[in-house]
């Protein structure tokens, strides 16, 4: 059981916009930036979003984050085919000083 | 560019101990002020984060794994190790390496794994 909740699937066609959902608590999310990783079948995890709406190089625009209290969003605009892959959310829990959380992945599927 | 390599004993018996080695190319592991983290991911499941290591020696672990958790570091060899102890076949996953980067928000920095290695899977079993 992870502890942020995310929804395990989501999905879009070509050029949608989908938005995907992250949920967690005052000792995580509520108190943290949320940072967001792309896991492309058979590779490691590559860091998408960082303090809940920052992009590092070589991330396209089309990929944006949000935070509002315990709860962030991933935003994926002009939805392409190779952006089907898992995506993960991610934050420092407060609780025992530390550690990272994460959330249990969403498969996002591009018909 | 750094790259991370993660080896070790894809197979490990059932109380036994788990050893893995990051090896760092591109780059000295202790030039620069970074964390260095291993983070674990079982098959299907999500990513669970074991424990960093800074460049001066000092580490933090998940509270869920400290009791069996030792991460070092090998400055000559530029390298840094996971030792997982008592191991059971929940402990089976793919297991990576990271350096992390520092970003500070308005109110609170932090130290979050962003280039990873390519993940070794290891076993446990009998």
């Amino acid at each position: 059981q992870s502890v942020l909740t995310q929804p395990p699937s989501a999905s879009g066609t070509p050029g949608q916009r989908v938005t995907i959902s992250c949920s967690g608590s005052s000792s995580n999310i509520g108190s943290n930036t949320v940072n967001w990783y792309q896991q492309l079948p058979g590779t490691a995890p590559k860091l998408l979003i960082y303090s809940n709406n920052q992009r590092p190089s070589g991330v396209p625009d089309r990929f944006s984050g949000s935070k509002s209290g315990t709860s962030a969003s991933l935003a994926i605009s002009g939805l392409q085919s190779e952006d089907e892959a898992d995506y993960y959310c991610a934050a420092w829990d407060d609780s025992l000083n530390g550690p990272w959380v994460f959330g249990g992945g969403t498969k996002l599927t591009v018909l | 560019q750094v790259q991370l390599q993660e080896s070790g004993p894809g197979l490990v018996k059932p109380s036994q101990t788990l050893s893995l080695t990051c090896t760092v190319s591109g780059g000295s592991i202790s030039s620069g002020s970074y964390y260095w983290s291993w983070i674990r991911q079982p098959a299907g499941k999500g990513l669970e984060w074991i424990g960093r290591i800074y460049t001066s020696g000092s580490t933090n672990y998940n509270p869920s794994l400290k009791s069996r958790v030792t991460i070092s570091v090998d400055t000559s060899k530029n390298q840094f190790s996971l030792k997982l102890s008592s191991v059971t076949a929940a402990d089976t996953a793919v297991y990576y390496c990271a350096r992390d980067f520092l970003y500070c928000s308005s109110t609170s920095c932090y130290s979050l794994p962003r280039d990873w290695g390519q993940g070794t899977l290891v076993t446990v079993s009998s």
